[in-house]
C-alpha cells in the first residue's frame, strides 16, 4: 500500500492564481481531511469528509474548496491564492473518523504564495 | 485561551534523561486524546493513544488528568532518535497543539 499520497510536494503561486492540491489514499478509508500547518500554530483543520459525496468545513475553511467524488481522492482547491495561504498542507485519512481512530498523514505539500 | 496548549520548548536533554511534556485542553467534554510525533519537515505519525487509566509503551507513558484537563507524555531513558516535535491531539474536536520540540543530545 502507498498509504496517503499528495502532489505536488512544492508549489510557488502568484497572488490570485488558483490551483488544486491532490490527495489520494489506497487504504479504503472513509474519513479524509485537510490541514494546514503554520509555525507556532499547530495543524488546523480546513475541510473534512466522512465519505464519498459528503464534505464539511473545519476550523479554517475560507479560501478553500473540496469535493469527494470517490473514496480514494480528496482534492483541495485554492480559488484565488493569497500570501496568507503560504503554509504546509497535510492530507490525512482514517478508517471511520471516530473518536478512537488513528489518522494517517500524507507527506505534505509546501506552498508559497508570492 | 487556546483550545489545546503545549509548551513549545525546546526541551534540550542529554541521552538517558527522563523528560515530560504536558498538554492542556479547554473542552471538558473531550473524549479522545493522542500523542503524535513529527520529525523535521515530515508528516505527523501516531505515537500513542491516551487512555483514561494511563498507558505505557516501552519507554513512553501517557496519562490523562480529566479534573485538571491535561494530558502528559513521559519519555524515559531518552535516545538521540527521540529528537522530534511532539503534538498532542484532542481527536473529537480535531484540535492539535502547536507541538513541543525535543532535542536529545549525546
Amino acid at each position: 500500500n502507498a498509504g496517503v499520497t499528495q502532489t505536488p510536494k512544492f508549489q510557488v503561486l502568484k497572488t490570485g492564481q488558483s490551483m488544486t492540491l491532490q490527495c489520494a489514499q489506497d487504504m479504503n478509508h472513509e474519513y479524509m481531511s485537510w490541514y494546514r500547518q503554520d509555525p507556532g500554530m499547530g495543524l488546523r483543520l480546513i475541510h473534512y469528509s466522512v465519505g464519498a459525496g459528503i464534505t464539511d468545513q473545519g476550523e479554517v475553511p475560507n479560501g478553500y474548496n473540496v469535493s469527494r467524488s470517490t473514496t480514494e481522492d480528496f482534492p483541495l482547491r485554492l480559488l484565488s491564492a493569497a500570501p496568507s495561504q503560504t503554509s504546509v498542507y497535510f492530507c490525512a485519512s482514517s478508517y471511520a473518523g471516530g473518536f478512537w481512530e488513528t489518522q494517517y498523514f500524507g507527506p505534505g505539500t509546501r506552498l508559497l504564495v508570492l | 485561551r487556546k483550545e489545546v496548549e503545549q509548551d513549545p520548548g525546546p526541551f534540550n536533554v542529554p541521552e538517558g534523561a527522563t523528560v515530560a511534556f504536558n498538554c492542556t485542553y479547554s473542552n471538558s467534554a473531550s473524549q479522545s486524546f493522542f500523542w503524535y510525533r513529527q520529525d523535521c519537515r515530515k508528516e505527523p505519525k501516531l505515537l500513542m493513544s491516551v487512555y483514561s487509566s494511563g498507558n505505557e509503551d516501552g519507554r513512553f507513558t501517557a496519562q490523562l488528568n480529566r479534573a485538571s484537563q491535561y494530558i502528559s507524555l513521559l519519555i524515559r531513558d531518552s535516545k538521540l532518535s527521540d529528537s522530534a516535535t511532539y503534538l498532542c491531539v484532542v481527536h473529537n474536536d480535531m484540535r492539535f497543539g502547536a507541538g513541543t520540540r525535543l532535542t536529545v543530545k549525546p
